[in-house]
């Protein structure tokens, strides 16, 4: 079973510029989340989605966006890009029945912002 | 915030158990103690989760206090590729709750 892919893998970006990032959850998973992760803050949680709705959100400016799709793939935008917002960007899937239930992580997508 | 107290880092033996030890004494009766960590510049890795009972799985065991306001991870043969930190989260399984991550313990398994 493949697991939770993210791509790019690497990404260089200038301030002021937006970024989308993808997510491709484990087969038959239908939650997908997304966690931020710095040095100074640590692993934050974005969002989760679930049958392409926002279930639950972090508090995170607007300029933080996603979406998923039917297919349960999810894309994390983020526009107006500044200097802070270079990080680690996970995203995670799980079962997202109503019963809570282990995440699994991708490899992360490496933001940085110049 | 992050509803639990780890300590920051642990050093432990290859071959022998580490114990990794996590303080959460305002959970709630409906909240579980899930246990993650995280591999340099890897996503975290689900490890083990319980609500009362002890648990145990391929990869570690999970003692929880009586009065559930603390737990300790077991790795009951620690090697060298368990060095990671190791992150303890206290969450209700309701579906959507997200993971709140502390800053964990460092724990560096040697030679």
């Amino acid at each position: 079973k493949a697991g939770v892919t993210q791509t790019p893998r690497y990404l260089i970006k200038t301030r002021g510029q937006q970024v989308t990032l993808s997510c491709s959850p484990i087969s038959g998973h239908r939650s997908v989340s997304w966690y931020q992760q710095t040095p100074g803050q640590g692993l934050q949680f974005l969002f989760e989605y679930f049958s392409e709705t926002q279930r639950n959100k972090g508090n995170f400016p607007g300029r933080f966006s996603g979406r998923q799709f039917s297919n349960s793939r999810s894309e994390m935008n983020v526009s107006t890009l500044e200097l802070g917002d270079s990080a680690l960007y996970l995203c995670a899937s799980s079962e997202g029945s109503l019963r809570g239930t282990e995440a699994f992580f991708g490899q992360g997508t490496r933001l940085t912002v110049v | 915030d992050a509803k639990t107290t780890q300590p920051p880092s642990m050093d432990c033996a290859e071959g022998r158990a580490a114990n990794l030890p996590c303080n959460h004494s305002t959970i709630s009766g409906n909240e579980y103690v899930y246990w993650y960590r995280q591999i340099h510049s890897q996503g975290p890795q689900y490890i083990i989760h319980g609500l009362k009972n002890n648990e145990t799985n391929e990869m570690a065991s999970l003692i929880i206090t009586e009065d559930r306001k603390s737990s300790t991870l077991i790795l009951p043969h620690a090697t060298l590729r368990d060095t990671a930190v190791y992150y303890c989260i206290v969450r209700t399984n309701q579906a959507g709750t997200a993971l709140i991550f502390g800053k964990g313990t460092t724990l560096s398994v040697s030679s």
